[in-house]
């Protein structure tokens, strides 16, 4: 059964870079049908889509994001992380990681057919 | 590229059917079979309840059914349980400058 788990600082400053893992266990991060994904949500809002990348190191950023973000990939240790710099008060949120199912060959992301249990992010002083 | 539209809430008593609604444009959910709904319970990651507008992933309960019209996806909930009270998300592919968007989520309550 695949798992994945999130973990990093819970607590992080503005100003300064929130960066998180994410570690799969129960399957391989080098799947070829497969792109790696996070999603965040802040306390009582909607999910948004952050980002997702390819075992191979290619990614898919949202926009809104994307001047702010870098996602990365370790296949030797079965781990994906996310980098959000500059953050803000905004950026308080549950982040989630979760496989991407993909048609890889045209960049055609499909659905998170597995989650982590989240990690709650706070931006504060 | 905005979020995909999506009822507030939707409400209906045990047993009977709820719809609820998803509405993009032709660029995501009028474009392509790719919509995804997600139910998200209090405090827990959300799941995968139907992919590619009405495929069900193994385990999914039958009483859960998607269709598409058009730019409007829908997701459906028949005989409906007090378990089914969530937050229901969709999702779709884009060929906008964000490949992939989430609903703005409803909440559904079984009275």
């Amino acid at each position: 059964q695949l798992q994945l788990q999130e973990s990093g600082p819970g607590l992080v400053k503005p100003s300064e870079t929130l960066s998180l893992t994410c570690t799969v266990s129960g399957g391989s991060i080098s799947s070829s049908s497969y792109y790696w994904g996070w999603i965040r949500q802040p306390p009582g809002k909607g999910l948004e889509w952050i980002g997702s990348i390819y075992y191979s190191g290619s990614t898919y950023y949202n926009p809104s994001l994307k001047s702010r973000v870098t996602i990365s990939v370790d296949t030797s240790k079965n781990q994906f992380s996310l980098k959000l710099s500059s953050v803000t008060a905004a950026d308080t949120a549950v982040y989630y990681c979760a496989r991407h199912v993909a048609v890889v060959p045209a960049a055609i992301l499909l659905d998170f057919d597995y989650w982590g249990q989240g990690t709650l992010v706070t931006v504060s002083s | 590229q905005s979020a995909l539209t999506q009822p507030a809430s939707v409400s209906g008593s045990p047993g009977q059917s709820i719809t609820i609604s998803c509405t993009g444009t032709s660029s995501d959910v009028g474009g392509y079979n790719y919509v995804s709904w997600y139910q998200q319970h209090p405090g827990k990651a959300p799941k995968l309840m139907i992919y590619d507008v009405s495929n069900r992933p193994s385990g999914v309960s039958n009483r859960f059914s998607g269709s598409k019209s058009g730019n409007t996806a829908s997701l459906t909930i028949s005989g409906l349980q007090a378990e089914d009270e969530a937050d229901y998300y969709c999702s779709s592919y884009t060929s906008s400058s964000t490949p992939y968007v989430f609903g703005t989520g409803t909440k559904v309550t079984v009275l």
